[in-house]
Protein backbone atom coordinates (compact mmCIF):
# COMPACT_ATOMS: atom_id res chain seq x y z
CA UNK A 1 0.00 0.00 0.00
CA UNK A 2 1.44 3.63 -1.19
CA UNK A 3 1.36 5.25 1.97
CA UNK A 4 2.60 8.77 3.62
CA UNK A 5 2.64 9.23 7.18
CA UNK A 6 3.53 12.99 8.53
CA UNK A 7 4.69 14.05 12.08
CA UNK A 8 2.51 14.73 14.81
CA UNK A 9 1.05 18.05 15.76
CA UNK A 10 3.23 20.63 17.07
CA UNK A 11 2.55 23.83 19.50
CA UNK A 12 5.33 26.83 18.70
CA UNK A 13 5.77 30.41 19.88
CA UNK A 14 6.19 33.10 17.35
CA UNK A 15 10.26 33.24 15.75
CA UNK A 16 11.02 29.29 16.76
CA UNK A 17 12.06 27.36 14.36
CA UNK A 18 10.17 23.94 13.41
CA UNK A 19 10.69 21.12 10.93
CA UNK A 20 7.96 18.69 9.94
CA UNK A 21 8.29 15.32 8.04
CA UNK A 22 6.73 13.06 5.42
CA UNK A 23 7.93 9.38 5.29
CA UNK A 24 6.84 7.51 2.10
CA UNK A 25 6.19 3.90 2.19
CA UNK A 26 5.05 1.43 -0.40
CA UNK A 27 6.57 2.66 -3.58
CA UNK A 28 10.02 3.99 -5.17
CA UNK A 29 9.90 7.20 -2.75
CA UNK A 30 12.99 8.79 -5.13
CA UNK A 31 11.44 8.32 -8.27
CA UNK A 32 7.76 10.46 -7.57
CA UNK A 33 7.39 14.44 -6.66
CA UNK A 34 6.29 15.37 -2.93
CA UNK A 35 3.89 18.26 -2.71
CA UNK A 36 3.66 20.46 0.57
CA UNK A 37 -0.10 21.91 0.80
CA UNK A 38 -1.67 24.74 3.25
CA UNK A 39 -4.57 24.32 4.65
CA UNK A 40 -5.31 27.56 6.92
CA UNK A 41 -8.38 27.25 9.43
CA UNK A 42 -11.80 26.46 8.35
CA UNK A 43 -10.11 27.14 4.67
CA UNK A 44 -9.01 26.17 1.44
CA UNK A 45 -5.90 24.21 -0.06
CA UNK A 46 -2.80 26.23 -0.80
CA UNK A 47 0.22 24.66 -2.63
CA UNK A 48 3.38 25.34 -1.23
CA UNK A 49 5.78 23.25 -3.50
CA UNK A 50 7.27 20.25 -4.23
CA UNK A 51 10.23 18.31 -4.20
CA UNK A 52 11.78 15.69 -6.39
CA UNK A 53 13.74 12.84 -3.57
CA UNK A 54 15.99 11.57 -6.35
CA UNK A 55 18.14 14.91 -6.89
CA UNK A 56 16.28 17.47 -4.52
CA UNK A 57 15.48 19.47 -7.27
CA UNK A 58 12.50 21.38 -5.76
CA UNK A 59 10.03 24.27 -6.68
CA UNK A 60 8.35 26.78 -4.74
CA UNK A 61 4.78 28.64 -4.98
CA UNK A 62 5.62 32.21 -5.87
CA UNK A 63 3.41 32.93 -2.50
CA UNK A 64 5.43 30.52 -0.20
CA UNK A 65 9.38 30.97 -2.17
CA UNK A 66 11.49 32.47 0.95
CA UNK A 67 8.94 31.66 3.80
CA UNK A 68 9.76 28.24 4.02
CA UNK A 69 12.61 25.48 2.95
CA UNK A 70 11.60 22.20 1.11
CA UNK A 71 13.84 18.63 1.57
CA UNK A 72 14.25 15.43 1.70
CA UNK A 73 16.64 12.55 2.67
CA UNK A 74 16.05 9.72 -0.08
CA UNK A 75 18.21 7.42 2.04
CA UNK A 76 15.22 7.41 4.29
CA UNK A 77 12.38 7.75 2.47
CA UNK A 78 11.03 11.43 4.11
CA UNK A 79 10.25 14.69 3.02
CA UNK A 80 10.55 17.73 5.15
CA UNK A 81 9.36 21.51 5.55
CA UNK A 82 10.90 23.99 7.45
CA UNK A 83 10.59 27.43 8.89
CA UNK A 84 13.25 29.67 10.88
CA UNK A 85 11.28 32.02 12.04
CA UNK A 86 7.25 30.80 12.55
CA UNK A 87 4.35 33.70 12.94
CA UNK A 88 1.16 33.27 13.70
CA UNK A 89 -0.38 33.19 10.62
CA UNK A 90 1.72 29.97 10.17
CA UNK A 91 -1.21 28.35 12.26
CA UNK A 92 -2.58 25.62 10.00
CA UNK A 93 -2.51 22.04 8.63
CA UNK A 94 -0.15 20.74 6.34
CA UNK A 95 -0.27 18.16 3.87
CA UNK A 96 2.22 16.17 2.04
CA UNK A 97 0.97 14.49 -1.37
CA UNK A 98 2.70 12.19 -3.95
CA UNK A 99 2.44 13.98 -6.99
CA UNK A 100 2.15 12.20 -10.56
CA UNK A 101 3.37 13.68 -13.55
CA UNK A 102 2.66 12.31 -16.51
CA UNK A 103 4.47 13.53 -19.67
CA UNK A 104 1.16 14.91 -22.18
CA UNK A 105 -1.14 14.53 -19.27
CA UNK A 106 -1.59 16.55 -16.11
CA UNK A 107 -0.53 16.29 -12.07
CA UNK A 108 -2.06 14.83 -9.15
CA UNK A 109 -2.19 14.13 -5.63
CA UNK A 110 -2.32 10.79 -4.63
CA UNK A 111 -2.22 9.65 -1.92
CA UNK A 112 -2.14 12.04 0.56
CA UNK A 113 -0.45 12.48 4.26
CA UNK A 114 -2.78 12.57 7.20
CA UNK A 115 -1.66 16.15 8.04
CA UNK A 116 0.29 18.28 10.48
CA UNK A 117 -1.30 20.67 12.39
CA UNK A 118 0.87 23.30 13.46
CA UNK A 119 0.00 26.02 15.98
CA UNK A 120 1.88 29.03 16.75
CA UNK A 121 0.89 31.16 19.49
CA UNK A 122 2.45 33.28 22.14
CA UNK B 1 -8.09 35.00 -3.42
CA UNK B 2 -8.51 31.83 -4.95
CA UNK B 3 -7.57 31.70 -8.53
CA UNK B 4 -10.00 28.85 -9.43
CA UNK B 5 -13.78 30.04 -8.72
CA UNK B 6 -16.11 27.29 -7.01
CA UNK B 7 -19.45 28.00 -5.55
CA UNK B 8 -19.16 27.89 -1.70
CA UNK B 9 -21.98 25.49 -1.05
CA UNK B 10 -24.18 23.23 -3.33
CA UNK B 11 -27.33 21.03 -1.54
CA UNK B 12 -28.84 18.14 -3.00
CA UNK B 13 -31.51 15.20 -1.65
CA UNK B 14 -30.18 11.58 -1.22
CA UNK B 15 -30.40 9.54 -4.60
CA UNK B 16 -30.27 12.93 -6.63
CA UNK B 17 -27.41 14.65 -8.48
CA UNK B 18 -26.21 17.46 -8.58
CA UNK B 19 -22.80 19.26 -10.22
CA UNK B 20 -20.35 21.36 -8.79
CA UNK B 21 -18.47 23.58 -11.48
CA UNK B 22 -15.02 25.33 -11.32
CA UNK B 23 -14.27 28.20 -13.22
CA UNK B 24 -10.31 29.35 -14.05
CA UNK B 25 -8.49 30.90 -17.85
CA UNK B 26 -6.96 30.39 -20.50
CA UNK B 27 -3.35 30.21 -18.19
CA UNK B 28 -4.96 27.19 -16.05
CA UNK B 29 -8.20 25.32 -16.92
CA UNK B 30 -7.99 26.01 -20.47
CA UNK B 31 -4.75 24.70 -21.30
CA UNK B 32 -4.01 22.16 -18.07
CA UNK B 33 -5.76 18.94 -16.79
CA UNK B 34 -7.87 19.22 -14.14
CA UNK B 35 -8.09 16.84 -10.89
CA UNK B 36 -10.68 17.28 -8.22
CA UNK B 37 -10.61 16.21 -4.22
CA UNK B 38 -12.94 15.14 -1.56
CA UNK B 39 -12.17 16.33 1.82
CA UNK B 40 -14.68 14.07 4.21
CA UNK B 41 -14.19 16.20 7.40
CA UNK B 42 -11.59 16.12 9.99
CA UNK B 43 -9.56 13.88 6.96
CA UNK B 44 -7.22 14.58 4.61
CA UNK B 45 -8.19 15.45 0.62
CA UNK B 46 -8.37 12.28 -1.54
CA UNK B 47 -8.20 12.15 -5.00
CA UNK B 48 -11.53 11.95 -7.11
CA UNK B 49 -10.58 12.98 -10.66
CA UNK B 50 -7.65 13.28 -12.89
CA UNK B 51 -6.96 14.37 -16.37
CA UNK B 52 -10.47 16.04 -16.65
CA UNK B 53 -12.07 13.14 -16.20
CA UNK B 54 -10.52 9.95 -14.92
CA UNK B 55 -11.06 8.20 -11.61
CA UNK B 56 -8.50 6.29 -9.74
CA UNK B 57 -9.20 2.55 -9.14
CA UNK B 58 -11.92 2.63 -6.27
CA UNK B 59 -13.77 5.41 -7.18
CA UNK B 60 -17.40 5.17 -7.96
CA UNK B 61 -18.71 5.96 -11.51
CA UNK B 62 -21.23 7.94 -9.61
CA UNK B 63 -18.32 10.55 -9.45
CA UNK B 64 -17.52 12.34 -13.48
CA UNK B 65 -15.23 14.83 -14.59
CA UNK B 66 -15.84 17.18 -17.50
CA UNK B 67 -14.04 19.99 -18.88
CA UNK B 68 -14.74 22.56 -21.36
CA UNK B 69 -12.90 25.61 -22.54
CA UNK B 70 -11.92 27.70 -19.01
CA UNK B 71 -14.80 25.65 -16.99
CA UNK B 72 -14.82 22.37 -15.36
CA UNK B 73 -17.56 20.26 -13.84
CA UNK B 74 -18.05 17.56 -11.34
CA UNK B 75 -20.72 15.61 -11.13
CA UNK B 76 -22.59 13.63 -8.24
CA UNK B 77 -25.34 10.50 -9.50
CA UNK B 78 -27.38 8.92 -6.49
CA UNK B 79 -26.38 11.20 -3.84
CA UNK B 80 -25.33 9.11 -0.14
CA UNK B 81 -25.27 11.06 2.81
CA UNK B 82 -21.32 9.88 3.07
CA UNK B 83 -21.12 12.71 0.24
CA UNK B 84 -21.47 14.85 2.48
CA UNK B 85 -17.64 16.48 2.01
CA UNK B 86 -15.75 19.78 0.66
CA UNK B 87 -15.02 19.44 -3.04
CA UNK B 88 -11.78 20.91 -4.54
CA UNK B 89 -10.71 21.45 -8.20
CA UNK B 90 -7.35 22.13 -8.91
CA UNK B 91 -4.84 22.66 -11.83
CA UNK B 92 -1.34 24.01 -13.01
CA UNK B 93 -1.41 27.30 -13.58
CA UNK B 94 1.24 28.47 -16.39
CA UNK B 95 1.75 31.86 -15.42
CA UNK B 96 1.93 31.56 -12.19
CA UNK B 97 4.21 28.30 -12.20
CA UNK B 98 2.17 26.98 -10.00
CA UNK B 99 -0.86 24.30 -8.65
CA UNK B 100 -3.98 26.23 -8.06
CA UNK B 101 -6.90 25.15 -6.12
CA UNK B 102 -10.65 26.55 -6.54
CA UNK B 103 -11.86 28.00 -2.86
CA UNK B 104 -14.27 24.77 -2.28
CA UNK B 105 -17.78 23.75 -2.39
CA UNK B 106 -19.19 22.34 0.44
CA UNK B 107 -21.42 19.19 -0.36
CA UNK B 108 -24.59 18.93 1.82
CA UNK B 109 -26.76 15.78 1.21
CA UNK B 110 -30.42 17.17 2.84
Amino acid sequence: EVQLVQSGAEVKKPGESLKISCKGSGYSFSSYWIAWVRQMPGKGLEWMGIIYPGDSDTRYSPSFQGQVTISADKSISTAYLQWSSLKASDTAMYYCARSIVVAGSGNWFDPWGQGTLVTVSS
Amino acid sequence: QFVLTQPPSVSAAPGQKVTISCSGSSSNIGNNYVCWYQQLPGTAPKLLIYDNNKRPSGIPDRFSGSKSGTSATLGITGLQTGDEADYYCGTWDSSLSAVVFGGGTKLTVL
